[in-house]
């Protein structure tokens, strides 16, 4: 079946660092891909999405590329800060049927000051 | 503003007693879910609905059970609580299945 893997963490950073969450996924067909965001004692925001191979989602200063030839999506950003302290989810969709989405287990990321 | 509130917010009960938690949306939208949120074990699928009445099991439906008679609401049951299910559980809705869902701010249980 359908599956997401997501790097372990948690990742911890400087404020102003480069950030890269890997995530590669397992499926059949076309899925949709998506990051959440999740902020302390909140729901999951999406932070962006890509519907097709080669698409770049970006959001806020955060950017993932569709790769279907490494079946990846792996979210960057160029500088982190303080706010953007969060858990992030890597997340698909089944293109067919009532099928919900497939979630990573959540990359937790603290960026220190 | 994702058009979706969860109520309570937050509960303490005992184990054995029986809890619903209740999530309403104002979107019409067709589908939604009920997840619980566990450290180490990312986001699980309780339930999901795909329109009233129809509703279909996910991968730790053991324990729970889910109701949607109008739209806009599903209700997730515990009909005997036990320390287990003691997580903080989300619910969400979208319109397509293959499109993002959007996310309550969760409830907080906790059964002693």
């Amino acid at each position: 079946g359908n599956s997401v893997t997501q790097m372990e963490g948690p990742v911890t950073l400087s404020e102003e660092a480069f950030l890269t969450i890997n995530c590669t996924y397992t499926a059949t067909g076309y899925p949709s891909l998506f990051w959440y965001v999740q902020y302390p004692g909140e729901g999951l925001q999406l932070l962006l999405k890509a519907t097709k191979a080669d698409d770049k989602g970006s959001n806020k200063g955060f950017e993932a590329t569709y790769r279907k030839e490494t079946t990846s999506f792996h979210l960057e950003k160029g500088s982190v800060q303080v706010s953007d302290s969060a858990v992030y989810f890597c997340a698909l969709s089944d293109p067919g049927g009532n099928t919900p989405l497939v979630f990573g287990k959540g990359t937790r990321l603290s960026v220190i000051a | 503003d994702a058009g979706i509130t969860q109520s309570p917010r937050h509960k303490v009960t005992e184990t054995g007693t029986p809890v619903t938690l209740r999530c309403h949306q104002t979107e019409n939208h067709r589908y939604m879910y009920w997840y619980r949120q566990d450290p180490g074990h990312g986001l699980r699928l309780i339930h999901y609905s795909y329109g009233v009445k129809d509703t279909d099991k996910g991968e730790v439906s053991d324990g729970y059970s889910v109701s949607r008679s109008k739209t806009e609401d599903f209700l997730l049951t515990l009909e005997s609580a036990t320390s287990s299910q003691t997580s903080v559980y989300f619910c969400a809705h979208t319109g397509d299945s293959n499109q993002p869902q959007h996310f309550g701010d969760g409830t907080r249980l906790s059964i002693l």
